[in-house]
């Protein structure tokens, strides 16, 4: 069962603007959240991840929020930029190793 | 360069005929695991190993079969394959399990007619 839900399959951003990204998650175990970016005929690079000690996380351009609560975390892009277009995953993982992943965002960013 | 390399990157083959994709990591990673991705379903998880000779299922091992001899090496079988194997194959390696991000290898398509 999908575990890991990202609800938007598409999103398109002007270049400059931000981009956010969403995902929830239903298994409370999951300790490691992380962000995959993929181009098409590659494999997903890793972006950013958060633990779920922390709510925040800050890498350059990209944030991750997270709310344990609510079972839910967030990927902002600020600014986005053309190289940013892409499909991105949302992963989370507990301590022994299984690992489920979102079903993806592909991101546009238009000029 | 560090890499993941799996092989071959395209394969055609018919139901019931016997392949191995092959995985094979430079890092000295300890984790392994192989993902298949279809359209709207993202990427699920098929197996996973935490070191030598640990091998432990995924969320969609039906069909597939797995062995972790040797550290850099983790190939995936699939004994008699059918249509629904049809996809897009992607074998990763990190440091540990957990929050240790994957480096992905660059997929294989296979097709199963």
């Amino acid at each position: 069962d999908q575990q890991v839900k990202q609800n938007s399959p598409s999103l398109s951003v002007q270049e400059g603007r931000i981009s956010i990204l969403n995902c929830d998650y239903t298994n409370s175990m999951f300790d490691y959240f992380l962000w995959y970016k993929k181009y098409p005929a590659e494999g997903p690079t890793f972006l950013i991840s958060i633990s779920s000690i922390k709510d925040k996380n800050e890498d350059g351009r990209f944030t991750v929020f997270l709310n344990k609560s609510a079972k839910h975390l967030s990927l902002h892009i600020v600014p986005s930029q053309p190289g940013d277009s892409a499909v991105y995953f949302c992963a989370a993982t507990d301590s022994w190793g299984k690992l489920q992943f979102g079903a993806g965002t592909q991101v546009v960013v238009t000029p | 360069e560090a890499q993941v390399t799996q092989n071959p990157r395209y394969l055609i083959t018919v139901t019931g005929k016997k392949l191995t994709v092959t995985c094979s990591q430079n890092m000295n990673h300890e984790y392994m695991s192989w993902y298949r991705q279809d359209p709207g379903l993202g990427l699920r998880q098929i197996y996973y190993s935490m070191n030598v000779e640990v091998t432990d299922k995924g969320d969609v091992p039906e069909g597939y079969k797995v062995s972790r001899k040797e550290k850099r090496n983790f190939p995936l079988i699939l004994e008699s394959p059918s249509p629904n194997q049809t996809s897009l194959y992607f074998c990763a390696s990190a440091g540990h399990s957990g929050g240790s991000p994957l480096h992905f290898g660059n997929g294989t398509r296979l097709t199963v007619t």
